[in-house]
């Protein structure tokens, strides 16, 4: 099994809403991460586990709160968004930090919209 | 720091001609360099890696990288496009200070016409 999948595809929530983003993998690997999309650029990096414990946050907004339950499964927690977070979510994972087997597998994101 | 450059937002070729898309990288030491493929609303598909050895890089799809350590550059190719290759298409470098981390260019849409 060579995919990392995310659900949901689609999601719209309201600015007071809780919701959460699921990623999954069953590739052994042991990093994985949280990149925003905003149309027509590049993703952008928002977090990165490795064995299951946060080492970066690259500045997010406490209204977004990733969780490792396990080294198969992210969270992404979404709590009181504005619309400017209306963007593509990607999940990635890769083997490892270190090393030359740094290759990043996408999942198919979620396509997320902030009313 | 690293960066990576793409300096076409935008390609259009004919289905059957070939492509070369450009990519440009500063980077302090030897790079891992990656190409990224992109459908609308989807996710990333890597069509290709160099991490050492030879330049020239085979990916999937029919598509090779060239690695010029004098130009800083790994340009992607590809002889004969087909018009499912309309996408988006990223380079990057990697990893940065902070460890497995990728420097993704801004990306550079190809257009096929039939």
């Amino acid at each position: 099994d060579t995919e990392v999948t995310q659900t949901p595809k689609h999601l719209v929530m309201g600015m007071t809403n809780k919701k959460s983003l699921k990623c999954e993998q069953h590739m052994g690997h042991r990093a994985m991460y949280w990149y925003k999309q905003k149309a027509k650029k590049p993703p952008e990096l928002m977090f990165v586990y490795s064995y299951e414990k946060l080492s970066i946050n690259e500045s997010v907004p406490s209204r977004f709160s990733p969780e490792c339950p396990n080294s198969s499964l992210l969270n992404l927690h979404l709590h009181a968004l504005q619309p400017e977070d209306s963007a593509l979510y990607l999940c990635a994972s890769s083997q490892d930090r270190a090393g030359p087997y740094n290759e990043q597998f996408f999942g198919p994101g979620t396509r997320l919209t902030v009313l | 720091a690293q960066s990576v450059t793409q300096p076409d937002i935008h390609i259009t070729v004919s289905e059957g001609a070939s492509l070369e898309l450009r990519c440009n990288y500063s980077y302090g030491a030897t790079p891992y360099l990656f190409w990224y493929v992109q459908s609308p609303g989807q996710g990333l598909q890597l069509l290709l890696k160099y991490f050492s050895g030879d330049t020239l890089v085979q990916g999937i799809k029919g598509f090779e990288a060239e690695f010029k350590r004098s130009q800083s550059s790994f340009n992607l190719r590809k002889p004969s496009v087909h018009w499912s290759d309309a996408a988006e298409y990223f380079c990057a470098v990697g990893p940065n200070n902070a460890g497995n981390m990728l420097t993704f260019g801004g990306g550079t849409r190809l257009m096929v016409k039939p």
